[in-house]
């Protein structure tokens, strides 16, 4: 099974801050790698996809980058509704895994 | 407009079964494989089980594997996920997902709002 470790676990930022979510692999996943947002009470909302396509309705500011174990979303200037948590998920291997998430948060 | 609407989640006891069920809406059901999600309390989300356009292919997290089952009608628009032998660990809010397939592999680009499943005695 494929590990997806992602990092900080919180970032505390304020609006308009440039905010860089990490996720690492534990073995080569291509750029078999989404990036998912789950808002309180939201169901998860697909962003990236491949590594660094955006998924249709994916505002600009929100950018992937990577390939093979290293992985980078980047939000480039927060606005209020972009304060939620993060998912990053393989698509290599079965089984599909998560990362355990990155909680974006209100500094 | 796609829509996902799960249903069948409630209070169980360890050991029982809940048969979820997924009305799809909004697409066409048999081109896309379907999947679900679940996320534990307090936890992150962790993929369940996927099944092909067809139904002829399925896949099982090792968490849930040889106790939940997944099938579709396609007919009627619906997915389902059969579960048994049930634990206190899978008290979880169940998501159904709809397949994105690209040329980068499969993700998820709708989800429905879930279906809350808890095991307790």
């Amino acid at each position: 099974e494929i590990v997806l470790t992602q990092s900080p676990a919180t970032l505390s930022l304020s609006p308009g801050e440039r905010a860089t979510l990490s996720c690492r692999a534990s073995q080569s996943v291509s750029s078999y790698l989404g990036w998912y947002q789950q808002r309180p009470g939201q169901a998860p909302r697909l962003l990236i996809y491949g590594a660094s396509n955006r998924a249709t309705g994916t505002p600009a500011r929100f950018s992937g980058s990577g390939s093979g174990t290293d992985f980078t979303l980047t939000i480039s200037s927060l606005e209020p509704e972009d304060f939620a948590v993060y998912y990053c998920q393989q698509r290599a291997n079965w089984p599909i895994t998560f990362g355990q998430g990155t909680r974006l948060e209100i500094k | 407009e796609v829509q996902l609407l799960e249903s069948g989640g409630g209070l169980v006891q360890p050991g029982g079964s809940l048969r979820l069920s997924c009305a799809a809406s909004g697409f066409t059901f048999s081109n896309y494989p379907m999947n679900w999600v679940r996320r534990a309390p307090g936890k992150g989300l962790e993929w369940v089980s996927t099944v092909s356009d067809s139904g002829t292919d399925s896949y099982y997290a090792d968490s849930v594997k040889g106790r939940f089952t997944i099938s579709r009608d396609n007919p009627k628009n619906t997915l389902y996920l059969q579960m048994s032998s049930l634990r206190a660990e899978d008290t979880a809010l169940y998501y159904c997902a709809k397949s994105l397939c690209t040329s980068f592999r499969c993700y998820f680009d709708y989800w429905g709002q879930g279906t809350l499943a808890t095991v307790s005695s």
